[in-house]
């Protein structure tokens, strides 16, 4: 049973490129959320979507930024023109149902990017 | 709206006991907890809902007192493998608010 799969691990990016992060939910789950975590601080949301909709995005920038779960394939969040304040931690997690806080999460090891 | 927990940081012994807490400000229908090891993914540990219900993994239980709106993780007989930063997570509307995080440390 494989777990929430990321990718890349790791992203390297110059100011102004842009990132795609990609992540694949557990099987079965059609519930994915998006979180960015800066070094030795909290899970901060961004954006929870379900197959072909974003539900919520409340935590996501406004500029730049953009998330889609395709009916076919994974969840992609994209970083457009990318500043080192981006530099963080992405992880993805999925579950079973949505509905807040019922289902538990499962969390994939998470993207490292770097903006030089 | 971001739960509060307390202490920020524990240092134990192996075998020692611990009590980490999480307090909102708004009502509450459940609580999650995570653990997560530096340069790891969280890891779910477990949910509690409405209910005061107590939960228990391992030597790992909690408890959820949604009238006073906060949830406690109880740690016993630490073990080397419980170091790690633990967070709290509050259903927030379609989505999870995680605590401020509590990094628990176990020496030999």
């Amino acid at each position: 049973n494989a777990g929430v799969m990321q990718n890349p691990r790791h992203l390297v990016r110059r100011r102004g490129q842009e990132a795609r992060l990609r992540c694949s939910p557990m099987k079965g789950h059609s519930h994915v959320y998006w979180y960015r975590q800066l070094p030795e601080e909290g899970l901060k949301f961004m954006v929870y979507l379900q197959k072909e909709n974003i539900i919520d995005e409340s935590g996501m920038p406004k500029e730049r930024f953009s998330a889609e779960f395709p009916k076919e394939g994974p969840s992609i969040l994209r970083i457009q023109q990318v500043v080192r304040g981006d530099s963080a931690a992405y992880f993805c997690a999925s579950s079973p149902g949505g509905a807040g806080g019922a289902y538990e999460q499962y969390f994939g090891p998470g993207t490292r990017l770097t903006v030089t | 709206q971001q739960p509060v927990q307390s202490p920020q940081a524990v240092i134990l012994r192996e075998g020692e006991d611990a009590v980490i807490n999480c307090s909102s400000s708004k009502a509450l229908y459940s609580v999650h907890w995570y653990r997560q090891k530096h340069g790891e993914a969280p890891v779910f540990l477990m949910i509690l809902l409405k209910g005061g219900e107590q939960k228990g993994h391992e030597k790992i239980s909690a408890s959820f007192n949604e009238k006073k709106q906060q949830s406690s993780l109880y740690l016993t007989a630490s073990q080397l493998s419980y170091s790690g930063t633990y967070f709290c997570g509050t259903d927030g509307t379609d989505k999870l608010i995680f605590g401020t995080g509590t990094r628990l440390q176990v020496f030999p």
